[in-house]
């Protein structure tokens, strides 16, 4: 059974620095791609980023809004993905999904909420 | 990037009923090399995490009832919902997988 698991949320200052986790089980990690999906309270999701596999380079691709502010990685040796975010702004609180795309359908963890306040 | 289109905003049904949701997409979905079609559909409830309950266009994830069905005539796209029951009170969004950013519908929020 495919798992996802995600941690590392939590209240973070205007400007601020945060790094999630996303812990993977049950399926072919390190030939997978990892997304990353938010949602604000009230709204629907918005994709953030996406890291691919070493195949391809683990590259990577963020939504235009996140350029240059969050970084992902992984770790193909531990099955886990990170979401580096820096310079933190209001409206990046929302609840952070990871999500794995396979030929059996897409495959969510349950979130960690990322809240930026003063 | 690809724009999802989905309508109503909100659907009142009575218990028993047919729901109808649906998607436009602003490019083609199909992959012509697999005949596929890059469009899922989630079932979210308030304080939990979207739900899978449709991919590839039509395919149903394991474990959700034969009462949700997906269909598509181009780059329309149906979800449909027969025999509406209590628990399927919920926001529904569409979602193409066919191209990065990954985009969603606005939703549609069903009541019963």
């Amino acid at each position: 059974e495919v798992q996802l698991v995600e941690s590392g949320g939590g209240l973070v200052q205007p400007g601020g620095s945060l790094k999630i986790s996303c812990a993977a089980a049950g399926f072919n990690f390190s030939a997978s791609a990892i997304h990353w999906v938010r949602q604000a309270s009230g709204k629907g999701p918005e994709w953030v980023g996406r890291v691919r596999s070493k195949n391809k380079n683990f590259a990577t691709d963020y939504l235009e809004s996140v350029k240059g502010r969050f970084t992902l990685s992984r770790d193909d040796s531990e099955k886990k993905a990170f979401l580096q975010m820096s310079r933190l702004k209001i409206e990046d609180t929302a609840v952070y999904y990871c999500v794995c795309i396979r030929d059996d359908g897409a495959h969510w963890g349950r979130g960690t909420m990322v809240t930026v306040s003063s | 990037d690809i724009v999802m289109t989905q309508s109503p905003d909100s659907l009142a049904v009575s218990l028993g009923e047919r729901a109808t949701i649906t998607c436009k997409s602003s490019q083609t979905l199909l992959d012509s090399s697999n005949r596929k079609k890059y469009l899922a559909w989630y079932q979210q409830r308030p304080g939990q995490p979207p739900k899978l309950l449709i991919y590839w266009t039509s395919s149903r994830q394991s474990g959700v009832p034969d009462r949700f069905s997906g269909s598509a005539s181009g780059t329309d796209f149906t979800l449909t919902i027969t025999g509406l029951q209590a628990e399927d009170a919920a926001v529904y969004y569409c979602q193409q997988y066919f191209d990065i950013p990954l985009t969603f519908g606005g939703g549609t929020q069903v009541e019963i």
